[in-house]
C-alpha cells in the first residue's frame, strides 16, 4: 500500500536553511504536497508539485522531486522563528475514487534564535 | 468565502455518548473528507464524499458514520464514543478528486473519557 515517510524532528538556527525530507512509495502519485501546521491550528497548504516536475520555487520555499528515488524535499531559506511548526508531506494518488491524500507523520521544525 | 468551517472547536464526551461533528464549506466543492490526527500518526482518512449523496470509507472508518445530503455540509457522527476516538478531527474539501488544492478546516479537538 501507499506509505509516506518523514523524519520526525529537525532543529536549525534562525537564518539558516532548513531541509525537510520525505519519501513515498506510490509511483502513480500525481501531486505531492507540503502542509504546515502551527500549534493548535489546522493544516495550511504551503506548496505542491506535480509529479512531472523536478523543482518548484516559491519565494523562500524550494521543492525538489526525485521521481526515480521517490524522494521529495522542502527547503526553507533564511529560516525564521515563525517557521517553527510541524510540516507534513502528502501524496495524492490518481485513480478511481481514491484521490485522497496520504500523509506522512510530520516533521517538527524547531528554529532557535 | 468562509472556507471550511467546523464546529465545535472542542468537545468532551463520556464513553457511550453520541455526537455529530459539523463541517461546512461555501466554495461549492464537490469533494469533502474527514481525517483524524493522533500524535505520531499523521492524518488518517476516516470517510470521504465525491458529491452529494455519495460517501465512502477511508482508512479508519469504524465507529463513524457520515452523510452528504447537500454539497455544503458533511457531518461526522459518532454513535457510541470510545476513548480510542479521542483525537483532533479535520474536515477538508476540494473542487473535485485528483486536483491540487485541498482546504482544511480549523479542526475539532475531541476527548472521550
Amino acid at each position: 500500500g501507499e506509505d509516506v515517510e518523514q523524519s520526525l524532528f529537525l532543529s536549525v538556527r534562525e537564518g539558516d536553511s532548513s531541509v525537510i525530507n520525505c519519501t513515498y512509495t506510490d509511483s502513480s502519485s500525481t501531486y505531492l504536497y507540503w502542509y504546515k501546521q502551527e500549534p493548535g491550528a489546522g493544516l495550511q497548504l504551503l506548496t505542491y508539485i506535480f509529479s512531472n516536475m523536478d523543482m518548484k520555487q516559491d519565494q523562500r520555499l524550494t521543492v525538489l522531486l526525485n521521481k526515480k528515488d521517490k524522494h521529495l524535499s522542502l527547503r526553507i531559506a533564511d529560516t525564521q522563528t515563525g517557521d517553527s511548526a510541524i510540516y507534513f508531506c502528502a501524496e495524492s494518488v490518481y485513480g478511481g475514487s481514491q484521490g485522497n491524500l496520504i500523509f506522512g507523520k510530520g516533521t517538527k521544525l524547531s528554529v532557535k534564535p | 468565502n468562509a472556507g471550511v468551517t467546523q464546529t465545535p472547536k472542542f468537545q468532551v464526551l463520556k464513553t457511550g455518548q453520541s455526537m455529530t461533528l459539523q463541517c461546512a464549506q461555501d466554495m461549492n466543492h464537490e469533494y469533502m473528507s474527514w481525517y483524524r490526527q493522533d500524535p505520531g500518526m499523521g492524518l488518517r482518512l476516516i470517510h470521504y464524499s465525491v458529491g452529494a449523496g455519495i460517501t465512502d470509507q477511508g482508512e479508519v472508518p469504524n465507529g463513524y458514520n457520515v452523510s452528504r445530503s447537500t454539497t455544503e455540509d458533511f457531518p461526522l457522527r459518532l454513535l457510541s464514543a470510545a476513548p480510542s476516538q479521542t483525537s483532533v478531527y479535520f474536515c477538508a474539501s476540494r473542487i473535485q478528486e485528483n486536483t491540487d488544492t485541498q482546504y482544511f478546516g480549523p479542526g475539532t479537538r475531541l476527548t472521550v473519557l
